[in-house]
């Protein structure tokens, strides 16, 4: 099946501060989305961007599906922000695959 | 509001007992999927529904079982025969083909005695 990989694994910010969260996939995806897991376990989608870059707000997202990789921005990142950011594709119109996720943590 | 409700929050179970896990959409959603989540990793897919009455084995499904009999309800059963049942689990939906974007319930936290 399709394998998933992002990086960095782990990510101590402080409040203010911008990063960059990577994910790279092994085939050709139709489908990717990116989600926030906060602290009690709740799974919000954030972007849903096969190709091309999507903002909204302090995020944004792009993807090279040619390249087979997509990034996510958090800019000015607040304590909020906080929690695990998973990358999921797919390939067909009906499942998704995660990966491990980023564990970010911002501090004041 | 519209959404997905998953009960119960939290559950224990003693070793050999089944259980099951409850997953209710009002978003008039097609497809309904479980995932489970172990301490530190991702989510693993272990059933999903496209349409009442089928469903599919994900990646996980062994010592787990699915009934679709309504749209909105897709119940996950925890039996005995799954090894380490210990996980959050937690239940998706999306609309439909041409909709991909999943949305989740709160999640079901298992803990076997």
């Amino acid at each position: 099946g399709i394998q998933v990989e992002q990086s960095p694994p782990d990510l101590i910010l402080q409040e203010g501060a911008n990063s960059t969260l990577r994910c790279n996939f092994s085939d050709s995806v139709n489908n990717l989305q990116w989600f926030h897991q906060n602290p009690w376990g709740q799974l919000i989608n954030l972007f849903y961007i096969p190709s091309g870059t999507k903002q909204n707000g302090r995020l944004s997202a792009t993807t090279v599906a040619t390249e087979r990789y997509s990034l996510l921005y958090i800019s000015s990142s607040q304590t909020t922000d906080s929690g695990v950011y998973f990358c999921a594709v797919g390939t067909s119109g009906s499942r998704l695959t995660f990966g491990e996720g980023t564990q970010l943590t911002v501090n004041p | 509001d519209g959404g997905i409700t998953q009960s119960p929050k939290y559950l224990f179970r003693k070793e050999g007992q089944n259980v099951t896990l409850s997953c209710e959409q009002n978003l008039n959603h097609d497809a309904m999927y479980w995932y489970r989540q172990d301490p530190g990793q991702g989510l693993r897919l272990i059933y999903y529904s496209q349409i009442v009455n089928d469903f599919q084995k994900g990646d996980i499904a062994e010592g787990y079982s699915v009934s679709r009999e309504k749209k909105e309800s897709f119940p996950l059963t925890v039996t005995s025969a799954q090894k380490n049942p210990t996980a959050f689990y937690l239940c998706a939906s999306r609309q439909g083909s041409g909709a991909n974007v999943l949305t989740f319930g709160a999640g079901s936290r298992l803990t076997v005695l």
